[in-house]
């Protein structure tokens, strides 16, 4: 299946700043790239939808000035967490649909644990 | 409003039978729905499909079971493996076009050895 890789893994910041988390598909074009959270014991939950050289379309209660989007090439995603609060810290997983492939799958990222002090 | 419910946050089974993982949905315009499979600090992976056009799909050991009339889901598993022990998300989309995924809280499976 194809991949899709996440950086960092984890990443661990003070509340105020902010963190970019990388999602790459690395042997495919992703047209269209996800972003979800997943809270503790919880199901993943959809933020945002990103296509290549457009906005990002948030999901209802997403703030989008918090949680900036940039989908900057076929291959490349870029989630950025503004000024993280402890509330944010949650597990972050990137998915994406590719031109080749199965139209219904998306692959996702291995995630990316953020934690907020 | 959670419109991806798996009732059971866990189960247990002994290797070698069958293990069998439920999903209900609320939204009558779901006509795709997708099982995945995750494991602890890992995005999860793609195991099995079905469209709403038929009742069952199988793919080696694992089967997913569709009944439209009463908005529900199964993953079967047999034989179950110690391998298999993981969180299972089902998923449902209003298309296939595979944009929007509403997803289930997740099963945690423990396949005793």
């Amino acid at each position: 299946g194809a991949v899709v890789s996440q950086h960092p893994s984890r990443v661990i910041c003070k509340s105020g700043t902010s963190v970019k988390i990388e999602c790459r598909s690395l042997d495919f074009q992703a047209t269209t790239m996800f972003w979800y959270r997943q809270f503790p014991k919880k199901s993943l939950m959809l933020m945002a939808t990103s296509n290549e050289g457009s906005k990002a379309t948030y999901e209802q209660g997403v703030e989008k000035d918090k949680f900036l989007i940039n989908h900057a090439s076929l291959t490349l995603s870029t989630l950025t967490v503004t000024s993280a609060h402890p509330e944010d810290s949650s597990f972050y997983i990137c998915s994406a649909k590719g031109l080749v492939g199965a139209y219904t799958e998306q692959f996702f990222g291995p995630g990316t644990r953020l934690t907020v002090l | 409003d959670q419109q991806v419910k798996q009732n059971s946050p866990s189960l247990s089974v002994q290797e070698g039978r069958i293990s069998i993982l439920n999903c209900d949905y609320t939204n009558s315009m779901f006509d795709y729905f997708l099982w995945y499979k995750k494991y602890p600090a890992e995005g999860p992976t793609f195991l099995i499909s079905i469209s709403s056009i038929k009742d069952k799909n199988e793919d080696g050991r694992f089967t997913v079971f569709l009944n439209k009339s009463a908005k529900h889901l199964s993953l079967h598993i047999v034989p179950s493996q110690p391998g298999d022990s993981a969180v299972y998300f089902c998923a449902a989309s209003p298309s296939n076009t595979g944009n929007q995924f509403y997803f289930g809280t997740g099963t945690s499976l423990t396949v005793i050895p």
